[in-house]
């Protein structure tokens, strides 16, 4: 059962471009939102984050954006640039359970950002 | 310099053989979590530990151990249990910010069976 997933395996846009990475939820108990970038053979990176209590949260060139109703978070970056080449990973978490942050990770997004 | 590190880079794993994994962090983050990542997929959490002495099986606990004897340090064996070992290590510690709970990352581990 993914309770957190990213159907787009891949993207690919232009240097310069908005870049709109999605992801979607099943698990209404989620209530926080975390966006991590990975380069191959190295951790994550963690990016930009989002409480449920906001629809939206921007960061420099990255934004992140969540529909409760429709369980859906995406990630705007613009503009892109060629470092922003890498795999994104949405991942969410349910309301801290004694003091346990269990995070859920998507299946990740390889984003390519073409010259 | 704070941060996580993982050593080593590199670990090859012969059959029925233990091997451990280390993660240390001078953060002085309370939590730290182990989670296994293979190609085409997301991160799936083995172990977490809250506190000193204290730890959590996650979604894939079965084939491994941990034992977090020291704030700094949360080592993971991979048992000769674990029968699908082949994947990317990754461990983590938590901080909090207000409402702001984060993970962040070690390099990684790629461990390999010969």
């Amino acid at each position: 059962d993914q309770q957190v997933k990213q159907n787009s395996p891949s993207l690919s846009v232009q240097e310069g471009r908005i870049s709109i990475l999605n992801c979607d939820y099943t698990n209404s108990m989620f209530d926080y939102f975390l966006w991590y970038k990975k380069y191959p053979a190295e951790g994550p990176t963690f990016l930009i984050s989002i409480s449920s209590i906001k629809d939206k949260n921007e960061d420099g060139r990255f934004t992140v954006f969540l529909n409760k109703s429709a369980k859906h978070l995406s990630l705007h970056i613009v503009p892109s640039q060629p470092g922003d080449s890498a795999v994104y990973f949405c991942a969410a978490s349910p309301a801290l359970i004694q003091g346990a942050q269990k995070l859920v990770f998507g299946q990740g997004t390889r984003l390519t950002i073409n010259p | 310099d704070g941060g996580i590190t993982q050593s080593p880079k590199y670990l090859f794993r012969k059959e029925g053989q233990n091997v451990t994994l280390s993660c240390e962090q001078n953060l002085n983050h309370d939590a730290m979590y182990w989670y296994r990542q293979d190609p085409g997929q997301g991160l799936r959490l083995i172990y977490y530990s809250q506190i000193v002495n204290d730890f959590q099986k996650g979604d894939i606990a079965e084939g491994y151990s941990v034992s977090r004897e020291k704030k700094e340090s949360f080592p993971l064996t991979v048992t000769s249990a674990q029968k699908n070992p082949t994947a990317f290590y990754l461990c983590a510690s938590r901080t909090t910010t207000g409402w702001r709970e984060t993970q962040y990352f070690g390099p990684g581990t790629r461990l390999l069976v010969l």
